[in-house]
């Protein structure tokens, strides 16, 4: 049982390329959520999705997109990188329960150069 | 806006001592409030939470409406506990809000 998994998990882009993330969990979570992590800032949401085919805006969302066509899978995609983008990225799910607990994945590493 | 406040970014406490970790937090509703925690080398992981009311590893966390904090507290810090510790305020269970982390370092 995997749970939550990120791929890749390390990536060096230059300005202006794209790339994808992708996050993939095993346990039919409806909920999925991608965050990032920079020092002194704790992790703040990027974007999320309450079901299959659906995605909405977290707090930080420019320069991001996303999509959740099956529901084990929640893409982050950026278009045009930027430096600003170096972070530490998880995504992390949670079921149909109320319970608050959120699973992460391990995160993964960008540094746009 | 901020959400959650997490002052401390650092604290260091020998073995044994007392802890606290301080969290506030601004919402005007009910307040869905959570701490978790990261380990060295492991996943960002569900301590506890404050509608349990529960006890894991020795911490507990009361919620005061009043001053708007959910402080973490252990009273013997064991050298186990050092991590990050994050707070985290969910909105009608869908969006989950994290504080900045708060380091605990217990030194033996």
């Amino acid at each position: 049982n995997a749970g939550v998994t990120q791929t890749p998990k390390f990536r060096v882009l230059k300005t202006g390329q794209s790339m994808t993330l992708l996050c993939a969990q095993d346990m039919n979570h409806e909920y999925m959520y991608w965050y990032r992590q920079d020092p002194g800032m704790g992790l703040r949401l990027i974007h999320y999705s309450v079901g299959e085919g659906t995605t909405a805006k977290g707090e930080v969302p420019d320069g991001y997109n996303v999509s959740r066509l099956k529901k084990q899978n929640f893409l982050l995609g950026l278009e045009s990188a930027a430096p600003s983008q170096t972070s530490v990225y998880f995504c992390a799910s949670r079921g149909q329960m109320n319970t608050g607990e959120l699973f992460f994945g391990e995160g993964s590493r960008l540094t746009v150069l | 806006a901020q959400r959650v406040t997490q002052p401390e970014k650092l604290l260091s406490v020998f073995k044994g001592a007392p802890v606290e970790l301080k969290c506030n937090y601004s919402y005007s509703g009910s307040p869905e409030l959570f701490w978790y925690v990261q380990y060295s080398r492991q996943r960002l992981q569900l301590l506890l939470r404050h509608i349990s009311r529960e006890s894991i590893k020795g911490f507990t966390a009361d919620l005061n409406k009043g001053e708007t904090s959910f402080h973490l507290k252990k009273p013997f810090a064991q050298e186990e506990d050092s991590a990050m510790y994050y707070c985290a305020l969910a909105y009608n269970f869908n969006k989950f809000y994290f504080g900045s982390g708060t380091k605990l370092n217990v030194k033996p």
